[in-house]
Order: C-alpha cells, then sequence, then structure tokens
C-alpha cells in the first residue's frame, strides 16, 4: 500500500521570505501523480501544484515550485515571496496511474503560519 | 456554478443518533468522493460514485455508514448509531471523468458528543 509522510506538522516563514515544505512517499509503482493541496482556515481544499511522475521537470506554478526526486521518493514544496494569505494546512497527496478510481491518498500535513 | 456545497456546515449529535449529510457537486461532474478527515489528520478516502453508481468503498467504512448518490446528482452519507469516533470533517469532492481534478467541497464537521 502507498503512504504520504509529512514530517513537519508546523512551519513558520517571514512574508515575502521563501519555505520548503517536505514529503515523502512510499510505493512500488513506477506511474503516479503527486499533489500539494491548500486548506485554508476555511476548510475548502484547493489544488496548488500537481507533478505526474513520468515527468522529469518540476512544476511551477507562479510562487510555487516542486522538488521532484522520484528516486528519493521525495516531493517538496517551495513557496516563494511568501504572502499572508499562504497561511494554511498544506497537504501532499499521491494518485496510482493505475488505479481508475483516482482516490488520493494524503499526507497529515503541514500548517504554515506567515508572519507579518 | 458555485461549486460543491456541502450541508450542513456543522452538526452536533449525541452518540447513538442518526445524522445524513449532503453533498452538492458540480453539475456537469460524474464523479463524486467523500473523504474523512480527523483532527490533525490528512483526508481518508471513504468511497465514490461514478453517476449513480458507488464504485468502491474503503474498509473505513463500517456497516454503520451508507451513502447514496441517487439519479448521480446530489450525494448523501448516513451514518447510523453514530459513535464517538465518528467524530471528524467530512469532505465531499467531485470531478469530471477523465480529468482527475478534484472540487472540494468545505465539508461537514460531525460532533458526537
Amino acid at each position: 500500500a502507498q503512504t504520504v509522510t509529512q514530517s513537519q506538522p508546523e512551519m513558520s516563514v517571514q512574508e515575502a521570505e521563501t519555505v520548503t515544505l517536505s514529503c515523502t512517499y512510499d510505493t512500488s509503482e513506477s506511474d503516479y501523480y503527486l499533489f500539494w493541496y491548500k486548506q485554508p482556515p476555511s476548510r475548502q481544499m484547493i489544488l496548488v501544484i500537481r507533478q505526474e511522475a513520468y515527468k522529469q521537470q518540476n512544476a511551477t506554478e507562479n510562487r510555487f515550485s516542486v522538488n521532484f526526486q522520484k528516486a528519493a521518493k521525495s516531493f517538496s514544496l517551495k513557496i516563494s515571496d511568501s504572502q499572508l494569505g499562504d497561511a494554511a494546512m498544506y497537504f501532499c497527496a499521491y494518485r496510482s496511474a493505475m488505479d481508475s478510481s483516482y482516490k488520493l491518498i494524503f499526507g497529515s500535513g503541514t500548517r504554515l503560519l506567515v508572519r507579518p | 456554478d458555485t461549486g460543491v456545497s456541502q450541508n450542513p456546515r456543522h452538526k452536533i449529535t449525541k452518540r447513538g443518533q442518526n445524522v445524513t449529510f449532503r453533498c452538492d457537486p458540480i453539475s456537469e461532474h460524474n464523479r463524486l468522493y467523500w473523504y474523512r478527515q480527523t483532527l490533525g489528520q490528512g483526508p481518508e478516502f471513504l468511497t465514490y460514485f461514478q453517476n449513480e453508481a458507488q464504485l468502491e468503498k474503503s474498509r473505513l467504512l463500517s456497516d454503520r455508514f451508507s451513502a447514496e448518490r441517487p439519479k448521480g446528482s446530489f450525494s448523501t452519507l448516513e451514518i447510523q448509531r453514530t459513535e464517538q469516533g465518528d467524530s471528524a470533517m467530512y469532505l465531499c469532492a467531485s470531478s469530471l471523468l477523465g480529468t482527475g481534478g478534484y472540487t472540494f467541497g468545505s465539508g461537514t464537521r460531525l460532533t458526537v458528543v
């Protein structure tokens, strides 16, 4: 079974600085997808960024980028120029490419605090 | 379209009572998912529908839980004889088959006292 581990329960960053959130996963599959989701205090989960395992190039979405290390099974999220609105719970998630359900396996989350 | 809507937002119930939650997905989305999120944890998959068919149920979904999606539109999740361990946030998400992209609702927070 696949597992996702987020070892940082809480991180803090100064506004305008850069922060990196860690995620490791365990799988025996070679084809899968990885995601970072943001869950603000209002609770609606929104997709931040997505990475296909077959792509070597790291995904980037504006201030958000990932460092995908397939061999190490590591998938970290870098947030540049942090803003107060980035404060939220961040969840790393895995989805098997072999599973037609498209269900997600989530880590336990990292709470990001942004200091003004 | 206002996204995925879940009602109620909060529910407090006494142990042993039955509760029902409703999820209204994005209208053109044919897949609907239920997840459970306990305090300090990430969401865990419970079940999903493709149109009106319930295609998979997690082992987390005990016999006290039942979900339906009549006519492939809204879905309900019922918990019978609630227990304190059922206290959690219940999240609904919908997606369009083939895209894999989820839209989540804001969840229903259940507290069993």
